[in-house]
């Protein structure tokens, strides 16, 4: 049974360019969080989607949207991308009815 | 406003000593609680967790943690710290539904032989 998968691994950007982050659930999971991660901190919650709707949203920007097709993969996009943009981008799945996430091992993005 | 404590920062143990990482929480109710551990340039590995009932819950690699309603706390425990635990530590609530997970600023372990 695979765990939650994202891609890519790594990615380095340059300011104004936009990026899309992948997340594939835990095998039966169907419901999708996408966090931020700055170095030295604690993950930030960006936002959650479930039945391909955005449920839930943190503080963070319009320049953060998401999207999650019918096989309950989920897309992180960022536009206008900024230093500050640079961070772990980590994906966590969880069944509706349950209350205990799984985290995907990160992308690491790097804003120059 | 929700939100996670994690008092210690760092914290500095000897291989084969006990250890006690603090957390506490501030939520209208009482949350569900996790404890995650993040090794460098991981994701977050699920340690343990409270739902309701039994106050002291048992998780992986010998980790267990004690909820403590009047004390708001949430504290991992374990009595032989091994190299391998060196890692952050994050504490983190969740009220459930489509609630957001709120996650402490993490407890960065050293172990020292």
């Amino acid at each position: 049974d695979a765990g939650v998968t994202q891609s890519p691994t790594h990615l380095i950007k340059t300011r104004g360019q936009q990026v899309t982050l992948r997340c594939s659930p835990k095998s039966g999971h169907d419901t999708v969080s996408w966090y931020q991660q700055a170095l030295g901190q604690g993950p930030q919650f960006i936002f959650q989607y479930y039945e391909e709707e955005e449920r839930q949203r943190g503080n963070f920007p319009d320049r953060f949207s998401g999207h999650q097709f019918p096989n309950y993969s989920s897309e992180l996009n960022v536009n206008a991308l900024l230093l500050g943009d640079s961070a772990l981008y980590l994906c966590a799945s969880r069944q509706r009815d349950t209350d205990t996430q799984y985290f995907g091992p990160g992308t690491r993005l790097t804003v120059l | 406003a929700q939100s996670v404590t994690q008092p210690d920062i760092h914290i500095t143990v000897s291989e084969g000593a006990s250890l006690e990482l603090r957390c506490n929480y501030s939520y209208g109710a009482t949350p569900y609680l996790f404890w995650y551990v993040q090794s460098p340039g991981q994701g977050l590995q699920l340690l343990l967790k409270y739902f309701s009932g039994d106050t002291l819950v048992q998780g992986i690699k010998g980790f267990e943690a004690e909820f403590k309603r009047s004390q708001s706390s949430f504290n991992l425990r374990k009595p032989s710290v091994h190299w391998s635990d060196a890692a952050e530590y994050f504490c983190a609530a969740f009220s459930g539904g489509y609630q957001k997970v709120t996650f402490g600023t993490g407890t960065k372990l050293q172990v020292i032989p």
